[in-house]
């Protein structure tokens, strides 16, 4: 079965600083998808980036970047330019052929001013 | 509609009550998917709809929890003689069709089983 290993329940960064948030995971497969969602306090879960296996080029969203490596079963997510509105917990999570995802237990990312 | 909706926010059950917990999944949304989240941890796969077909039901923890879709849109999951283990966060989650499409949220139900 596929795990998803998020090491740091917490991390804290500074106002316009860069944080990296790491994942580790575990699969047999060699075709799959990647996820960071957040979650706010309010709950909703937000899709902040994704990543397809097959691809060698990391995804980035504005502000936001992988460093996907295949081969180690690693996957990063870093913040630049951290805003107050990034304070939110950071799941992530893979899915494989069989469409359900798997998540890591979160990081608690809290944001100074 | 614009978003996955969920109803109701918030649940209070006894123990032992059954509950119904519903899901309006992002029009036009093929597959539909049930988690559970406890306190502090990650969502957790319950089950898994391709229109009005459950093809997947392995995360469902008991004989109680229950999920239905019967006309391909608005789901329901219902949890039978509630136990105190069942408080939780339940997410549903929608999506375009099934493998390469990313399953967008709503913003979950809460459980409190006294």
């Amino acid at each position: 079965a596929q795990t998803v290993t998020q090491s740091q329940p917490e991390m804290s960064v500074q106002e316009a600083e860069t944080v990296t948030l790491s994942c580790t995971y575990d699969t047999s497969e060699s075709d799959y998808y990647l996820f960071w969602y957040k979650q706010p306090p309010s709950r909703q879960m937000i899709l902040v980036i994704r990543q397809e296996a097959y691809k060698q080029q990391n995804a980035t969203e504005n502000r936001f970047s992988v460093n996907f490596q295949k081969a180690a079963k690693s996957f990063s997510l870093k913040i630049s330019d951290s805003q107050l509105g990034d304070a939110a917990m950071y799941f992530c999570a893979y899915r494989s052929q069989g469409n359900k995802l798997v998540f890591g237990a979160g990081t608690i990312l809290r944001v100074k001013s | 509609g614009a978003g996955v909706s969920q109803s109701p926010r918030y649940k209070v059950a006894k123990r032992g009550q059954d509950v119904a917990l519903r899901c309006d999944p992002i029009s036009g949304h093929v597959s539909l998917f049930w988690y559970q989240q406890a306190l502090g941890q990650g969502p957790e796969f319950l089950t898994y709809f391709q229109n009005e077909a459950q093809l997947d039901k392995s995360g469902l923890p008991s004989d109680r929890f229950f999920a239905e879709r019967p006309e391909g849109s608005v789901s329901t999951l219902k949890i039978q003689r509630t136990q105190q283990e069942d408080s939780a966060v339940y997410l549903c989650a929608s999506s375009l069709q099934g493998d390469t499409d990313t399953q967008y949220f709503g913003p979950g139900t809460r459980l409190t089983v006294l």
